[in-house]
């Protein structure tokens, strides 16, 4: 089981819609990142979230909005997205207190087509 | 620009045999590298990892070896079970804060029985 949680595994949404993902975890990491991934492509940074403050943002389109509610949350707000949008969208934590010793701890993604 | 590559999109290995995957970079300035283990369907999760500092770090069956003045690293798995069939992705941090992570294009290993 993964210790972070992505809801929803799947989701469908045409482009005048707003959905909303969502990411969990309890292991006191106080770093949380999007990141997104096409298939047949590497993971690519979206966000970071270093304690509840935006560090990172990798020049992403506004029609992708992050948040980060507190320490456990992390919430990517999805509005007039276009199709090639479409992608696994991944979740990750790391601690912040332990230097380069800090792998990235991966969500099982959320699938999300745009139609 | 892809700062980290991996260059074999595949590999097939026997069941018992050596997999051996391979990853080359060209910032001098990653000190820090990480290799990652990722199943369809499934989030990547951590395998291991080496510093700078270090030409070689081992984890059971799973050894990684780096050549700094070729910007080389290779993750070797003895043995190979098909369990261990996966996509493997190299993966560095950038320095100064090292939440900046640039991850290989990937390989995917399969491991035949």
């Amino acid at each position: 089981d993964t210790e972070v949680t992505q809801t929803p595994k799947h989701l469908v949404m045409g482009m005048t819609n707003k959905k909303s993902l969502k990411c969990e975890q309890h292991m006191g990491h106080r770093a949380m990142y999007w990141y997104k991934q096409k298939a047949k492509k590497p993971p690519e940074l979206m966000f970071v979230y270093s304690y509840e403050k935006l560090s990172i943002n990798e020049s992403v389109p506004s029609r992708f909005s992050p948040e980060c509610p507190n320490s456990s949350l992390l919430n990517l707000h999805l509005h007039a997205l276009q199709p090639e949008d479409s992608a696994l969208y991944l979740c990750a934590s790391s601690p912040l207190d332990r230097g380069i010793n800090s792998p990235l701890h991966f969500g099982n993604g959320t699938r999300l087509t745009v139609t | 620009d892809q700062q980290v590559k991996q260059n074999s999109p595949s590999l097939s290995v026997q069941e018992g045999r050596i997999s051996i995957l391979n990853c080359d970079y060209t910032n001098s300035m990653f000190d820090y590298f990480l290799w990652y283990k990722k199943y369809p369907a499934e989030g990547p999760t951590f395998l291991i990892s080496i510093s700078s500092i270090k030409d070689k770090n081992e984890d059971g069956r799973f050894t990684v070896f780096l050549n700094k003045s070729a910007k080389h690293l290779s993750l070797h798995i003895v043995p190979s079970q098909p369990g261990d069939s996966a996509v493997y992705f190299c993966a560095a941090p950038f320095s100064g804060g090292y939440q900046k992570v640039t991850f290989g294009t990937g390989t995917k290993l399969q491991v035949i029985p």
